[in-house]
């Protein structure tokens, strides 16, 4: 059974940095690339990032670029965003969306449960 | 990166059939055959229902389908059931980014 668990979400005043992780199970983790999507209290879904399944291409929306990175360790099954610099507009429920294949030119097809940044002062 | 076009809501009885509109552009929907649809219940994870289209992961039941034509991809619930009551969102790769639909929320009547 594919699962994917977000962690390191919580309240960060603006400016400040946090790391959200994304553990996975069930299926070959490096065969799959991943996004970050992230949807902001009553509203809709956004994409914020993808990275490829070796890590070597990543991408990321005009709205986080420059701020936010994401990596992975195939090794641990793990994937992360490093949020810097963040701002009140960052403030949503964080999803990592596992990939039906290795590269970006693919559909999401499993969700975690999501994890909650709250940026305020 | 313009979002995807979905209507607000749609309805439909117990037992009928309701489908679902996600228009987009040459760009996204029209140019891949990447699709998804989403099931959320309030302060529930969105679920993925379909995938690349028409696929369904493992557990979504055949009760849900997927189909394009064109710019525009469709989701289709038979049989329609009170636990479909919920929002539902539409996705397409579209190059180097993911574009979502605004979301439509489905009453059961």
């Amino acid at each position: 059974e594919v699962q994917l668990l977000e962690s390191g979400g919580g309240f960060i005043q603006p400016g400040g940095s946090l790391r959200l992780s994304c553990a996975a199970s069930g299926f070959t983790f490096r065969s799959s690339a991943i996004s970050w999507v992230r949807q902001a209290p009553g509203k809709g879904l956004e994409w914020v990032s993808t990275i490829t399944g070796s890590g070597g291409t990543t991408y990321y929306a005009d709205s986080v670029k420059g701020r936010f990175t994401i990596s992975r360790d195939n090794s641990k099954n793990t994937l992360y965003l490093q949020m810097n610099s963040l701002r009140a507009d960052d403030t949503a429920i964080y999803y990592c969306a596992k990939r039906a294949s290795s590269g970006f030119t693919s559909s999401s097809d499993y969700w975690g449960q999501g994890s909650l940044v709250t940026v305020s002062s | 990166q313009s979002a995807l076009t979905q209507p607000r809501s749609v309805s439909g009885s117990l037992g009928q059939s309701v489908t679902i509109s996600c228009t987009g552009t040459s760009n996204d929907v029209g140019g891949y055959d990447y699709v998804s649809w989403y099931q959320q219940h309030p302060g529930k994870a969105p679920k993925v229902i379909i995938y690349d289209v028409s696929k369904r992961p493992s557990g979504v039941p055949d009760r849900f389908s997927g189909s394009k034509s064109g710019k525009t991809a469709s989701l289709t619930i038979s049989g329609l059931q009170a636990e479909d009551e919920s929002d539902y969102y539409c996705s397409s790769f579209a190059g180097r980014y993911d574009v979502f639909g605004g979301g439509t929320k489905v009453t059961v009547l």
